[in-house]
């Protein structure tokens, strides 16, 4: 079975950059799919954030688009979330999860991390 | 961006009986709707794609269906289980969107 896990610290000052890590078991990152970031506000608002997809391209949220990187280390069979110059705003429950390429439908998830932005 | 619009955030419901969320997009997305599941502390569990196919392991009891920019999910005969936020998502265009959530409380 394809399991997906986030990992991170939990809590970010301020103007600094988030980073999480998603490691991915059951199947290579680089077989097929996109691998993705959602995250989900407080008051449940979820939000699509970019992903990773099995060749290495990328495609982001425009909202997100000047803050946001997702880089990934095959080796590992790991993908990594950051996201620079964080807000009390950007506090939520971020996930990873797998998508198809041609079609985003997530479904495989990770089990999510809480992150906050708190000074 | 395409709005996704669940008219009801709550819905309250009884054990046995008939559900029907709805789901309006901001502009047509030719049947590329999700449906997902979504209980306290976990993550969302695809349900539905393609506004009318079943995920496998999804018992029969749930159904979707819509065209155009109006979609439904219906959950006949409703279990203790099914009580949840359910939420929409379209992929027609980039950025994918999802709708607010409906969650189901018993009466």
């Amino acid at each position: 079975d394809v399991q997906l896990q986030e990992s991170g610290p939990g809590l970010v000052k301020p103007s600094q950059s988030l980073s999480l890590t998603c490691t991915v078991t059951g199947y290579s990152i680089t077989s097929d799919y996109a691998w993705n970031w959602i995250r989900q506000f407080p008051g449940n608002k979820l939000e699509w954030m970019g992903y990773i997809s099995y060749s290495g391209s990328t495609s982001y949220n425009p909202s997100l688009k000047s803050r946001i990187s997702i880089t990934r280390d095959t080796s590992k069979n790991q993908f990594f979330l950051q996201l620079n110059s964080v807000t009390t705003e950007d506090t939520a429950t971020y996930y990873c999860a797998r998508g198809d390429y041609d079609g985003p439908v997530f479904d495989v998830w990770g089990a999510g991390t809480t992150v906050t932005v708190s000074s | 961006d395409i709005q996704m619009t669940q008219s009801s955030s709550y819905l309250s419901v009884s054990l046995g009986g008939r559900v029907t969320i709805t789901c309006k997009a901001s502009d047509h997305i030719n049947n590329w709707l999700a449906w997902y599941q979504q209980k306290p502390g976990n993550a969302p569990r695809l349900l539905i794609s393609g506004a009318t196919s079943l995920e496998t392991g999804v018992p029969s009891r749930f159904s979707g269906s819509g065209s155009g920019k109006d979609y439904t999910l219906s959950i006949t005969s409703l279990q203790t289980e099914d009580v949840a936020t359910y939420y929409c998502q379209q992929y027609w265009s980039t950025p994918p969107t999802f709708g607010a959530g409906t969650k189901l409380e018993l009466k």
